[in-house]
């Protein structure tokens, strides 16, 4: 099993682009999330999904959308990209007590 | 919702135990302990959970405090390749998801060659 990759590892964006982060996982788990990582600071939660076909928000959901079309798939997009949206992206799955983590998308917005 | 509190950061000699702290001072009957740890440049990994007893994995011991205000993860004998963010966080036995877990910054342990 690859578990949870992450697609693409690194990105550079100028201000206003947009780009979609695609997150997938091969465990047939229902439960998916999007986290971002500052320096200094631990995961906080974009959105989630408890299951294919729904997403919900987190705690810092403002100037992201998801969606979760696929089981295997939850993909994270930034529509107008802000400077405030440089950060390390995580994206997670889990099932009962654990939690499995994808190796992290660093994005640069310029 | 209870919360964690975890010294930031902790050094450790290679080769011997390492003891990282958590308090929970208003941890419910229905919270599990859960550890993670972030290797550098990696995402976050599962370390070891538990209720009430202490509890022992291939990575890890959790010892857990008579009245869990508090727990201890333990590393007998730390490597180089410990050097990670330790997280300690709560989830409500029964809880399903990760939506209502926080990821605070964790402490930064550090091994001593």
């Amino acid at each position: 099993n690859a578990g949870v990759t992450q697609t693409p590892k690194f990105r550079v964006l100028k201000t206003g682009q947009s780009m979609t982060l695609l997150c997938a996982q091969d465990m047939n788990h229902e439960y998916m999330y999007w986290y971002r990582q500052d320096p200094g600071m631990g995961l906080r939660l974009i959105h989630y999904s408890v299951g294919e076909g729904t997403t919900a928000k987190g705690e810092v959901p403002d100037g992201y959308n998801v969606s979760r079309l696929k089981k295997q798939n939850f993909l994270l997009g930034l529509e107008s990209a802000a400077p405030s949206q440089t950060s390390v992206y995580f994206c997670a799955s889990s099932v009962r007590e654990t939690q499995y983590f994808g190796p992290g998308t660093r994005l640069l917005v310029l | 919702d209870a919360k964690t509190t975890q010294p930031n950061s902790m050094e450790s000699n290679e080769e011997e135990p390492v003891h990282l702290p958590c308090n929970h001072s208003t941890i419910s009957g229905t919270d599990y302990i859960h550890w993670y740890r972030q290797l550098p440049s990696q995402g976050p990994e599962y370390v070891i959970h538990g209720l009430t007893s202490n509890v022992n994995n291939r990575m890890a011991s959790l010892a857990i405090a008579e009245d869990r205000k508090s727990s201890t993860l333990i590393l007998h004998r730390a490597t180089l390749r410990d050097a990670a963010v330790y997280y300690c966080i709560l989830r409500l036995r029964g809880e399903t998801s990760y939506d209502k877990v926080i990821f605070g910054p964790g402490t930064s342990l550090s091994v001593i060659p």
